[in-house]
Order: structure tokens, then sequence, then C-alpha cells
């Protein structure tokens, strides 16, 4: 029921190209989706978030896609380059007595970008 | 401070032995949390102080792990008679208070029980 099931486990693209990571989640009290960032040796990063009232949201080259029908949203880096090369985990929470900080995370993709 | 800071960044310890890993949070952030995140996986909450109490310590995997955050600001998660099996990251992170807000994580603990 707390679940949160991402794909692929890796992913290599060319720079410039698309990357997509899509996450599908099972408890639907879940209304905070961040999606977060995280280079060797480094905590987690916030990269990008979204609720479930919109469908979409674009910050720069990163854009959520959120299906809240389907219970999957997925994060798409448009132009990817090589900096961009981590792990990247979407991420789950919800209130209701607890904090939007109790996050239930995927389980991540290591994500290659090729110069 | 700047960032949530973690400390010792790695912890090698003998089984069996007890170990103490400090977080100290974001200057005001009320909410405070750790997580445990083993080799090639997601994190995985252990615990969530809001102020000096643990408001949901649902993640604590067995009665060896044990928190406390006493002036709800520094928190310290203690491990009693480690096995190897605690070998992990140990990752704190804290947030502003309750609200939807970002959860900004330190940089972790390695803890290596050998």
């Amino acid at each position: 029921q707390q679940q949160v099931k991402q794909s692929p486990q890796s992913l290599i693209v060319q720079k410039g190209g698309i990357s997509i990571i899509n996450c599908a989640y099972e408890n639907t009290a879940f209304d905070y989706f961040p999606w977060y960032q995280q280079f060797p040796g480094k905590g987690p990063a916030l990269l990008i978030a979204i609720r479930p009232d919109v469908s979409e949201k674009k910050e720069g080259r990163f854009t959520i896609s959120f299906n809240k029908s389907a219970k999957q949203f997925s994060l798409h880096i448009m132009d990817s380059q090589p900096g961009d090369s981590a792990t990247y985990f979407c991420a789950a929470s919800s209130g209701g007595g607890t904090s939007y900080g109790k996050l239930t995370f995927g389980q991540g993709t290591i994500l290659t970008v090729h110069p | 401070g700047a960032g949530v800071s973690q400390t010792p960044s790695n912890k090698v310890t003998e089984k069996g032995k007890y170990v103490e890993l400090r977080c100290d949070p974001i200057s005001g952030h009320t909410a405070l949390y750790w997580y445990r995140q083993s080799l090639g996986q997601g994190p995985e909450f252990l615990i969530y102080f809001q102020g000096t109490g643990a408001a949901d310590d649902s993640g604590l995997p067995n009665d060896r792990f044990f928190a406390v955050r006493p002036e709800g600001s520094v928190s310290t998660l203690k491990i009693q008679r480690t096995e190897r099996g605690d070998s992990a990251v140990y990752l704190c992170a804290s947030t502003r208070d309750r609200a939807i807000t970002e959860a900004f994580f330190g940089q972790g603990t390695r803890l290596t029980v050998v």
C-alpha cells in the first residue's frame, strides 16, 4: 500500500536527448510528489515537485507529468546534459497528521548522459 | 547553519558495538527526519520529530534503534548491538513545519559494521 515503483533502474541517453523516468504509486492518500536528484556521496536534493490538482509542471528543462487516475507520474528531462548524470528518485507523501517530509521513495534510476 | 549537517561522515564499527549518529538541522526547522539508504536503494523512512517529540517512529526496524531530539534542534540516532545488516547510509532531513515544503537532506553518515 505504501510502495512507489520506479522504472527504469538505469538509463543511458546522449547529450541533448530526452530522459524519461516513470513512477507508479498505490496509496491514494498521497498528495505530494517530489523528484529528488542525488550525486554520489551527497544527500538527495529536491528537483521539482507536483500536487495532484495539476497534470503537468515545468521548471526549466525538467517537467513532471501526473496522471491521477492511473496513479502514475513521470519526470522528463529535456536537452539532457552530462551534468545531469546522477541518480533520480521519485517520492510521495501525504499530510493528515504527519508531515509531508515523511517520504516514500522509489528505488531510483541511475541516469548517464553521454557527451 | 547553511544546510543540514551530519556527523560523522563515515563510521566503521564492530558488530555488537553501540553507535551514535548526529544530525544538526537547518536553523529554525521544526521537523526532522531520519532515513536509511541501503546500497542501490531509495531512502527508507525511520523516524520523524516535530519539535522535541517523536511524531512517528513507525520506520524504526527494531528496538535496537532509538533517536532523541531533547532541545528540538540537534538529533541523535542511536543503534545498540550493531549488526552487519545495519550497514547503510543514514540520512537526516529537516523541514520548516508541517506544511508542504521542501525537505532538505544532509550528506549522510555511512555506517559500516564489520
